[in-house]
This record gives structure tokens, sequence and C-alpha cells, in this order.
């Protein structure tokens, strides 16, 4: 089974403006959760998208929004960069069927940097 | 607010010893709880996990101890290999909230 792939691995993006990320989760999974890592804040969370619908959200303010498709795949949007956004986004799959005991499968993130 | 704190930021022990890694959580809410295991340019895979109605769970050579009174989490590794080296998360849950811990980063020497 292939594993979960974000596209892209790394990004460079000035402040002010928009990016895109795009995760691809393990086939027939129906849940994807986005996470954002700082050094020394660890994981946090920033929303569930499961069957096309956001069923979980995180302490993040409205500039960071998502969608998922009905193939599963999932889009997380940061609109406005700031500074403090440069971090690694991870997204994690899982088939949403058991809740938090559900064993999450993470990409291998995509590393954001705002100049 | 850190609900969850891993306290050292990197451990360093001998192959073959015991690793202990440690977590401190602030919710008493919390009811769940996870150990994830992190190399280098990839994303974090699922190690182990413990529910508050117990507070001993085994899988080989991973142990995890909950004890809810100290509200602290810890993983034990036995023996250590060098292939263990790798940033470790713990995380606690309730209902729909997952908080991750900061990571401990640990490197096993041959």
């Amino acid at each position: 089974k292939a594993g979960v792939t974000q596209t892209p691995r790394y990004l460079i993006k000035t402040r002010g403006q928009q990016v895109t990320l795009s995760c691809s989760p393990i086939s027939g999974h129906r849940s994807v959760s986005w996470y954002q890592q700082t050094p020394g804040q660890g994981l946090q969370f920033l929303f569930e998208y499961f069957s096309e619908t956001q069923r979980n959200k995180g302490n993040f303010p409205g500039r960071f929004s998502g969608r998922q498709f009905s193939n599963s795949r999932s889009e997380m949007n940061v609109s406005t960069l700031e500074l403090g956004d440069s971090a690694l986004y991870l997204c994690a799959s899982s088939a949403g069927t058991s809740g938090r005991e559900d064993t999450q499968y993470f990409g291998p993130g995509t590393r954001l940097t705002v100049l | 607010d850190q609900q969850v704190k891993q306290n050292s930021p990197s451990l360093s022990v001998q192959e073959g010893r015991i690793s202990i890694l440690n977590c401190d959580y602030t919710n008493s809410m919390f009811d769940y709880f996870l150990w994830y295991k992190k190399y280098p340019a990839e994303g974090p895979t699922f190690l182990i996990s413990i529910s508050s109605i117990k507070d001993k769970n085994e899988d080989g050579r991973f142990t995890v101890f909950l004890n809810k009174s100290a509200k602290h989490l810890s993983l034990h590794i036995v023996p250590s290999q060098p292939g263990d080296s790798a940033v470790y998360f713990c995380a606690a849950s309730w209902s729909n909230d997952m908080r991750f811990g900061a990571g401990t980063r640990l490197t096993v020497k041959p």
C-alpha cells in the first residue's frame, strides 16, 4: 500500500503571499488531519477532514483553511503568510471510523519557509 | 498553552541499555495517550498507545507507563538499539482534542 504523500516537499514564499499544500492519503482512508510543527512547539493540530467535511478544528486563525475532495485528497491553504508560519506541515490519514483510536499515518511533510 | 510537555529535548543512551522518555500533561481530561517516533525527512510513525484505564502497555521492546495521579507518561525502550535514534513525540487526547509534546531526540550510541 502506498503511504501518505505530500506535495510539494519544500516551499519558499514571501510575507503576504498565499500557499496551497496538498496531501494524498492512503488508499481507502477517509480522514485527513493537518498539523503544524515548529521547533519547541511540537505538533499542533490544524483541522481534520472526513468525507469532504471538516470534522474537527484546532485553534488557528482563519487564514488557515482546508478542503477535502471526493477522492479523499486534501489541500491546505494559508493566506496572507506571516514569518511565523514557517514550519513543517504534516498531514496524517486514517480510516476515520474508530475515533481517536484510529492509527494515524503521517506523510513526510511540506517544509514552508516564509521570507 | 502547552498542555503536554516533554521537558528533556534530548537523551543519549548506550546500545543495549534502557531508554526512558518522559512526558507530563496538565489536563486531567486526557484519557488516551500515544507515542510517535520521527526520523529526519519522514513523518511521525505511531509506536504505542495507552488508555487511561490501564497503567501499562507493552509491545515488544516498547512499554508505556501511565501515572494518572502524577499526570505523567513514560516510554521505556529495552534494549535500546542504534536504529531507535529518532525524535519521540508523546500525545494526549480526550474527545476530539489531541495535543502533542515538543519531542525528545533520542540518540543510541553503539
